[in-house]
C-alpha cells in the first residue's frame, strides 16, 4: 500500500553535530506533520508543513516540504542531549485523505 | 485542562482473554484514533472517528472494536486477545481543521502472553 518512507532509521551523533532526517512518499502529500517521541514517552506534534517548498524553524531545527508535495525534512543544527528521541513524519495522502506516519529515526546523542 | 487520558497504562492479557482500553480527552475534538506502535516501528492506525456515533476502520483493524457514544470517551475494546497484539496502544483527538496536529495520551502498553 501506500507508505511514507522515512530515512535514516538511527542517528548517532556527538553533540555538537547536525542531524537530518529524510521523509518520502510515492504520492503526493496534502500537507505533513513532524512528531517528537522522547523514550518511553508518546509523539508529541511539533509543526505542520502545507504548501509547496514550504520552510519554518524553530530555534535550531528546520522543517522543509518539498516542490512537489512528495517529500520533506527535519534539521537539526548543533544537537543536544535534549534532542535524544525519536522524530516522526506523517503524511496526508491526497487521494483519500488518509494519515500515515514513517517508522521515524531514532536520534542519539553522545555528550 | 488534561488533554487525552489513558487508562490503564499496563496490562497483561493472557491469550483469548479480553479487555478495554479507556480514552478520554476534554479538548472537544470531533476526531479521534488508535494507534498501535510495535518495537521500532512507526504508528499504525486501528480505528478513527469524526464525532459521536461515527466509527471507521483504519489500516489495521482486525481483532479489535470501538465506539465513540460521546464526543469525549473513544474506548477501544480487545476481543480474544493474541500475541500478535502485543504493542504500545496510543490514543489521539485533533480538531476539524487541518492546521493542528494530533494530541496523543501516553499510552497502554500491552503484553499478550
Amino acid at each position: 500500500g501506500q507508505q511514507v518512507m522515512q530515512i535514516p532509521q538511527y542517528q548517532h551523533v556527538q553533540e555538537g553535530e547536525d542531524f537530518t532526517t529524510y521523509c518520502n512518499s510515492s504520492t503526493t502529500l496534502s500537507n505533513i506533520q513532524w512528531y517528537k517521541q522522547r523514550p518511553g514517552g508518546h509523539p508529541v506534534f511539533l509543526i505542520q508543513l502545507v504548501k509547496s517548498g514550504e520552510v519554518k524553524k524553530q530555534k535550531r531545527l528546520t522543517f522543509q516540504f518539498g516542490e512537489a508535495k512528495k517529500n520533506s525534512s527535519l534539521h537539526i543544527t548543533a544537537t543536544q542531549t535534549t534532542d535524544v528521541g525519536t522524530y516522526f513524519c506523517a503524511g496526508i495522502l491526497t487521494d483519500n485523505n488518509d494519515m500515515r506516519f514513517g517508522a521515524g529515526t531514532r536520534l542519539t546523542v553522545k555528550p | 485542562n488534561a488533554g487525552v487520558t489513558q487508562t490503564p497504562k499496563f496490562r497483561i492479557l493472557k491469550i483469548g482473554q479480553s479487555m478495554t482500553l479507556q480514552c478520554t480527552q476534554d479538548m472537544n475534538h470531533n476526531y479521534m484514533y488508535w494507534y498501535r506502535q510495535d518495537p521500532g516501528m512507526g504508528l499504525k492506525l486501528i480505528y478513527y472517528s469524526v464525532g459521536a456515533g461515527i466509527t471507521d476502520k483504519g489500516e489495521v483493524p482486525n481483532g479489535y472494536n470501538v465506539s465513540r457514544s460521546t464526543t469525549e470517551d473513544f474506548p477501544l475494546r480487545l476481543e480474544l486477545a493474541a500475541p500478535s497484539q502485543t504493542s504500545v496502544y496510543f490514543c489521539a483527538s485533533s480538531y476539524v481543521a487541518e492546521n493542528y496536529g494530533y494530541t496523543f495520551g501516553s499510552g497502554t502498553r500491552l503484553t499478550v502472553v
